[in-house]
């Protein structure tokens, strides 16, 4: 089993849809997560950082975590064209540096 | 544009040649990354630096793989005897090395090896 599990896709949705990208991971001494944008051969653009259970908002993007489930989720307001990319969770344990990705889910947004 | 920058941004090579990649990281930043991607999964760590520390290398990182920091800002990977396996995308990453450890990443070096 990985460690951070994450739906490949591709997802499929219309302009200004609310999109939901999902991760869960096994590690309950995961305390950081992080979500990532990736285009296509270009490298990882960093979204949303957080610590703690909750939302954190920013603009049209925001992250939820759920530690009691291992659940980290991404929702996407008014998603554009321009969205279409490969979205990818990340997480690390405090006091360690590096990070565990999922495999990333591939976007598409029609216009 | 003050970002991770990295060169060569593709290298292809024949099998046993060795290769040598540079990142240049954020300018303030003291933590530095390397992670490798290949089609279709998320980037997996090799290796990190605080200044020219290398503090944890994965088991991914075979003999035949070198990192270096040697003044505590720009880095080299160097992959010797390179092998098919190796083709994939080399990415770089920095970080602040406060509590906040947010990485930013370089927009990698892709190597195929024929």
């Amino acid at each position: 089993q990985k460690e951070v599990e994450q739906d490949p896709g591709p997802l499929s949705v219309p302009e200004g849809a609310i999109v939901s990208l999902n991760c869960t991971y096994s590690n309950s001494a995961f305390q950081y997560f992080m979500w990532y944008r990736q285009y296509s051969r270009k490298g990882p653009e960093l979204l949303m950082y957080t610590y703690s259970s909750g939302n954190k908002e920013d603009g049209r993007f925001t992250a939820q975590v759920d530690k009691s489930s291992k659940y980290i989720s991404l929702f996407i307001r008014d998603s554009q064209p321009s969205d279409s990319a490969t979205y990818l969770c990340a997480t690390s344990i405090s006091g360690t540096y590096k990070y565990i990705f999922g495999t990333g889910t591939r976007l598409k947004v029609l216009a | 544009d003050t970002g991770v920058s990295q060169n060569p941004r593709h290298k292809i090579t024949k099998r046993g040649q060795n290769v040598t990649f540079r990142c240049d990281p954020i300018s303030e930043h003291n933590r530095l990354y390397w992670y490798r991607q290949t089609l279709g999964q998320g980037p997996e760590f090799l290796t990190y630096f605080q200044n020219e520390a290398q503090l944890e290398k994965s088991r991914l990182l075979s003999d035949r793989f070198s990192a270096e920091r040697p003044k505590g800002s720009f880095s080299t990977l160097e992959i010797q005897r390179t092998e098919q396996g190796d083709s994939a995308m080399y990415l770089c990453a920095s970080s602040q090395g406060t509590a906040n450890n947010e990485q930013f990443f370089g927009p990698g070096t892709r190597l195929t090896v024929l």
